[in-house]
């Protein structure tokens, strides 16, 4: 079974400023991906930006990037030029590529609150 | 721009009673998930469809909770009898195939008291 352990409950920012959003995670699988959701409040969950584990290459979506450490399961967000619409919940999520079982595994959340 | 769709947005019940949720996924999308997210953690997958299929639904509680999806589009989740434990927010999410990027809905807050 895979586990995602986020260990940041909260964390703050002030506006223009970076921050990065821990995750780490337990797996035997090699093919899987890894995501970060954005659950902004009284809002659906959003896709901020996906990894695919078999590529080394670190995934970036504008002001979005992570640090995908393949080998020590670490899989950070970094969001740079914070705004206050960033202000949300952010979940890391583990999938593996195995058939039609593809269910998301999420951790507990870190809950962002970007200031002015 | 095309969303999943759930309703009711909010459900407040009183315990042993029955309730039901309802999703409707984007067009065109294969795969449906229930999740189902209690305060203060991330959600956890209670029932898996492709088309009209479970693929998975080893977490959901056989006893109380049903799920189906009978023409592979829309689908309802229902819980009976309800009891206070089960007050959450109920996700569903929708997906072209397994293994693509999987969209959420607004979810259904229940409250049961």
């Amino acid at each position: 079974a895979q586990t995602v352990t986020q260990s940041q409950p909260e964390m703050s920012v002030q506006e223009a400023e970076t921050v990065t959003l821990s995750c780490t995670y337990d797996t035997s699988e090699n093919n899987y991906y890894l995501f970060w959701y954005k659950q902004p409040p009284s809002r659906q969950m959003i896709l901020v930006i996906r990894q695919e584990a078999y590529k080394q290459q670190n995934a970036t979506e504008n002001r979005f990037s992570v640090n995908f450490q393949k080998a020590a399961k670490s899989f950070s967000l970094k969001i740079s030029d914070s705004q206050l619409g960033d202000t949300a919940m952010y979940f890391c999520a583990f999938m593996k590529l195995a058939g039609t079982a593809s269910k998301l595994t999420f951790g507990t959340g870190t809950r962002l609150q970007v200031t002015l | 721009e095309a969303e999943v769709a759930q309703s009711p947005r909010y459900k407040i019940t009183e315990k042993s009673q029955a309730v039901a949720f309802w999703c409707d996924p984007i067009s065109g999308h294969a795969t449906l998930y229930w999740y189902r997210q209690i305060l203060g953690q991330g959600p956890e997958l209670l029932v898996q469809f492709q088309d009209e299929s479970v693929v998975d639904d080893s977490q959901l509680p056989k006893d109380r909770f049903s799920a189906e999806r009978l023409k592979g589009v829309d689908s309802t989740l229902k819980i009976q009898p309800a009891e206070l434990g089960d007050s959450a927010m109920y996700l569903c999410a929708s997906s072209f195939s397994e293994n693509t990027e999987a969209f959420f809905g607004q979810g259904t807050r229940l409250t049961v008291v």
